[in-house]
């Protein structure tokens, strides 16, 4: 069975600093891969995906992530980060095949200070 | 504008007295699922649905029912809500390439 294991709850950093927020899975299989961002009382909006193809995926706000099949890690990175990036991050998985089922990791709250 | 509805978005009841969280969504989806999250857990699923009259057990099923007698509509039923049940809702709907869509969410309290 797949699973998502995000390694950080928490991540301070400073405005303008550089990010990484890690996530790595486990799976028998190929997988597609998610990140969502949750901002303050809010619901999940999707990031950006990999499903195919490139293993640099760029996304919404400035965010990309590259898949590394042979560590079976999705990490997400953002050169320069801003105020409003303060969120809660949460990557996950499903399964080539069986696309329905979405497993999720714990979560990493990014904070992002002045 | 595509988007998925949640109602209540805020909701405290009391042990035993049965609730239901109603979702819709306007994208034609075939796929509709509920979650829950929780501090430390993240989104566990709860039931999901991949068509009318097709729904299935996710990982926290137990205390929760659903129905889909209409593609749109994915209600969470809470037949005896329990202070366990204490948590953040969440429904989705989902593309078959499994980018789901998410609603505002429904914060529950059972006292």
């Amino acid at each position: 069975a797949q699973s998502v294991t995000q390694l950080d709850s928490q991540v301070p950093v400073f405005e303008e600093a550089p990010v990484e927020l890690r996530c790595n899975y486990s799976s028998s299989v190929s997988v597609y891969l998610f990140w969502y961002v949750q901002y303050p009382n809010q619901g999940l909006q999707l990031l950006l995906k990999y499903l195919s193809g490139s293993t640099l995926v760029k996304g919404i706000n400035g965010f990309e992530a590259e898949f590394n099949k042979s560590q079976t890690s999705f990490h997400l990175r953002k050169p320069s980060v801003h105020i409003s990036d303060t969120a809660e991050y949460f990557c996950a998985v499903s399964e080539i095949g069986d696309t329905d089922k979405l497993i999720f990791g714990t979560g990493t709250r990014l904070q992002v200070f002045p | 504008e595509a988007q998925v509805t949640q109602n209540p978005r805020y909701l405290i009841t009391v042990t035993g007295k049965k609730l239901t969280v109603t979702c819709s969504q306007n994208m034609n989806h075939e796929y509709m699922s509920w979650y829950r999250q929780d501090p430390g857990l993240g989104l566990r699923q709860i039931y999901y649905s991949m068509n009318v009259e097709v729904t299935d057990k996710g990982d926290v099923p137990e205390g929760y029912k659903v129905s889909r007698k209409e593609k749109r509509n994915f209600p969470l039923i809470l037949e005896s809500p329990s202070p366990n049940q204490t948590s953040l809702y969440f429904c989705a709907s989902a593309s078959r390439l499994g980018e789901q869509f998410f609603g505002p969410g429904t914060r529950l309290t059972v006292l």
